[in-house]
C-alpha cells in the first residue's frame, strides 16, 4: 500500500518562530488532508489540498502532486498550535491513510 | 458548520464484554468510515461504508468487528468480545462522496478492563 512519511517526527519551537512540516507519499494520491489533532485528542481538518496550494490565516498548504510532497507552513506560531499534525492520503478505491504524525510543542 | 458525533465520549468496558460506539455523521454524507488511535500512534484504517454495505476493512477489522446504520442518521461500530489491546480512540469519519475531505468525530475514547 501507499507509504506516507512526514518530518520531521518532532518540533520545538518559541512562540512567534514559523515551521514547514512536510508530507511526502509513495504513489500518486487524489485525497492529501492535514489534520491537527489538539491535545484533547479531536481531529482537525485543516485543509484539504489534493494539489495546488492554500492559505487560512497563519496557515498555509502547498502540495506538488508531481513530486509527491506536501508541505504545511505555520508562521507566527502560537502555543495553541501545539499538538500533532498529520497528513493522511487517498488514491482511488482506497481508505484515507495518515502519517505517523508530526508533534508540535510551541512554549511562550 | 456540519458536524460529525460520536457518543459516548469515554468508555470503560470489562475484557469479554460487548461495546457498541455510535455516530451520527453529517447528513448529506453518503461515506462512513471508522479508524482507531492506539494512544501515542498514529491513527489507523478500520471500516469504510457506503450504501449500506462494508467497501473496504483492514485487516484490523477482523470478525470481532461489525458495523450498521441502523436507520437513517446513526452508524455503529460494534467489538464483541472486547481485548485489552481493543483500548484506543475509536474516530468516526464521514464525506460526501469517495474522494472529498473527511470530517472526523471528536471520537470515543476505549479502555478496556
Amino acid at each position: 500500500g501507499i507509504q506516507v512519511e512526514q518530518s520531521p517526527p518532532d518540533l520545538i519551537l518559541q512562540e512567534g518562530a514559523n515551521s514547514t512540516l512536510r508530507c511526502n507519499f509513495s504513489d500518486s494520491v487524489n485525497n492529501l488532508q492535514w489534520f491537527h489533532q489538539n491535545p484533547w485528542g479531536q481531529l482537525i481538518n485543516l485543509f484539504y489540498i489534493p494539489s495546488g496550494t492554500k492559505q487560512n490565516g497563519r496557515l498555509s498548504a502547498t502540495t506538488v502532486a508531481t513530486e509527491r510532497y506536501s508541505l504545511l507552513y505555520i508562521s507566527s506560531s502560537q502555543t495553541t498550535d501545539s499538538g500533532v499534525y498529520f497528513c493522511a492520503v487517498q488514491r482511488t478505491g482506497t481508505a484515507l491513510i495518515f502519517g505517523k504524525g508530526t508533534t508540535l510543542s510551541v512554549s511562550s | 458548520e456540519p458536524e460529525v458525533t460520536q457518543t459516548p465520549s469515554h468508555q470503560v468496558t470489562q475484557m469479554g464484554q460487548e461495546v457498541i460506539l455510535r455516530c451520527v455523521p453529517i447528513s448529506n454524507h453518503l461515506y462512513f468510515y471508522w479508524y482507531r488511535q492506539i494512544l501515542g500512534q498514529k491513527v489507523e484504517f478500520l471500516v469504510s461504508f457506503y450504501n449500506n454495505e462494508i467497501s473496504e476493512k483492514s485487516e484490523i477489522f477482523d470478525d470481532q468487528f461489525s458495523v450498521e446504520r441502523p436507520d437513517g442518521s446513526n452508524f455503529t461500530l460494534k467489538i464483541r468480545s472486547t481485548k485489552l489491546e481493543d483500548s484506543a480512540m475509536y474516530f468516526c469519519a464521514s464525506s460526501e462522496e469517495s474522494m472529498t475531505g473527511y470530517t472526523f468525530g471528536s471520537g470515543t475514547r476505549l479502555t478496556v478492563v
